[in-house]
């Protein structure tokens, strides 16, 4: 079964630093990624996502994610973060070609933005 | 023309008591989910619906019970609440193009329920 790690289940940045947010999956197949983002008391709202192509996906307010299949890993960074970047990111993997085994989501990582 | 919604919001009820989750999807997607999200923050499948269809039933209690009306509705009905049950509940929908599944999650707002 597939399984996604989240090495950091909080990450304290100040503004306008730069973030990375580590994912690592331990699939060896191929495999879709993506990353949502959760702000209080809502839904998750999808950030980016790869399915293939190019391994630098670009997603909404300003993140990017790096596919790294070697090192099963997708990363999520952002050059510069802003106080209402502060919320809970969850990195997730779906089996194409497994139906009905899909979305495995990691733990989540707590990013909060400090003034 | 909110995508995926569902109701209520926040549902506070006694334990032993029965409580329904509503869910609509306006996508046009054809593939629903309920997950569970625990005081942590982790996110656990329990039921997935493809066209009506059952298609994941993860290790959860029969007290709970989906029901997939339409391809745009899947509610959730849990029967005989115990305090562990106390969580938010997320409904998601995705579309599956043949065999090929290439369609992110798309999540409702969550229904926070609270059993006392």
């Amino acid at each position: 079964a597939q399984s996604v790690t989240q090495l950091d289940s909080q990450v304290p940045v100040f503004e306008e630093a730069p973030v990375e947010l580590r994912c690592n999956y331990s699939s060896s197949v191929s495999v879709y990624l993506f990353w949502y983002v959760q702000y209080p008391n809502q839904g998750l709202q999808l950030l980016l996502k790869y399915l293939s192509g190019s391994t630098l996906v670009k997603g909404i307010n300003g993140f990017e994610a790096e596919f790294n299949k070697s090192q099963t890993s997708f990363h999520l960074r952002k050059p510069s973060v802003h106080i209402s970047d502060t919320a809970e990111y969850f990195c997730a993997v779906s089996d194409p070609d497994n139906y009905g085994q899909n979305f495995v989501f990691g733990p989540g990582t707590r990013l909060s933005v400090l003034p | 023309d909110t995508a995926v919604s569902q109701t209520p919001k926040y549902l506070v009820t006694q334990m032993g008591n029965d409580k329904s989750i509503k869910c609509e999807q306006n996508l046009g997607h054809d593939t629903m989910y309920w997950y569970k999200q625990d005081s942590k923050k982790f996110l656990k499948i329990m039921f997935s619906y493809n066209n009506k269809e059952l298609i994941i039933n993860e290790t959860v209690p029969n007290r709970f019970s989906p029901k997939s009306p339409d391809k745009a509705h899947l509610n959730l009905h849990i029967n005989s609440l115990e305090l562990g049950d106390s969580a938010v509940y997320f409904c998601a929908s995705s579309l599956w193009t043949g065999e090929i599944h290439n369609s992110p999650l798309h999540f409702g707002n969550g229904t926070r329920l609270t059993v006392t």
